[in-house]
């Protein structure tokens, strides 16, 4: 049964445009949720969170949406650079006070073409 | 600091063989987890430490696997009798319990085979 499920394994756009990663969860204990950015041969790296009573959250290029009704987040990247090409995991946890404890979807590729 | 180390980097071991993994976390995390990625999936939680305590453990760690954090620093992961199964990379990640970002900071990984 897993918790946390990104449907997408891949996602190619062009350089500039809109990357849309998505996510879905099933666990209603999960109280804030995250993104992050692995290169190969590298560990994840955090990107951006969002806490449950949010619904938005912007930082820079990235933002992250929430829709708890739906158990469903996204993340958006605008504008698309060749560097944002990784693997993307969506992760979420029952409480801010320990997000280093969550529990992560299986990735999704993302290649941004020049 | 330079971020959260571990060592060894590859570990090719048979099967039946023990091994012991090393990660020495951001120094002024009180936060220590472990952490098991499998080709094609994400990380998986195995186990986390505040200070020296084992706060909490996954089912997916069987009793061949154990995990210390003696004096609330490094931490060790060891695996018994390894099995083909156990292959994986190992992620160690750190975090501080202290303010609003509880985020988890990750290392390189170990990645391990069993022939």
């Amino acid at each position: 049964d897993q918790q946390v499920k990104q449907n997408s394994p891949s996602l190619s756009v062009q350089e500039g445009r809109i990357s849309i990663l998505n996510c879905d969860y099933t666990n209603s204990m999960f109280d804030y949720f995250l993104w992050y950015k692995k290169y190969p041969a590298e560990g994840p790296t955090f990107l951006i969170s969002i806490s449950s009573i949010k619904d938005k959250n912007e930082d820079g290029r990235f933002t992250v949406f929430l829709n708890k009704s739906a158990k469903h987040l996204s993340l958006h990247i605008v504008p698309s650079q060749p560097g944002d090409s990784a693997v993307y995991f969506c992760a979420a946890s029952v409480s801010n006070t320990n997000a280093g404890k969550s529990t992560f979807g299986d990735g999704t590729t993302l290649t941004v073409k020049p | 600091d330079t971020g959260v180390s571990q060592d060894p980097r590859h570990k090719i071991t048979k099967r039946g063989q023990n091994v012991t993994f090393r990660c020495d976390p951001i120094s002024e995390h009180n936060r220590l987890y472990w952490y098991r990625q499998t080709l094609g999936q994400g990380p998986e939680f195995l186990t986390y430490f505040q200070n020296e305590a084992q706060l909490e453990k996954s089912r997916l760690l069987s009793d061949r696997f154990s995990a210390e954090r003696p004096k609330g620093s490094f931490s060790t992961l060891e695996i018994q009798r390894t099995e083909q199964g156990d292959s994986a990379m190992y992620l160690c990640a750190s975090s501080s319990s202290l303010g609003v970002n509880t985020e988890a900071f990750f290392g390189q990984g170990t990645r391990l085979t069993v022939v």
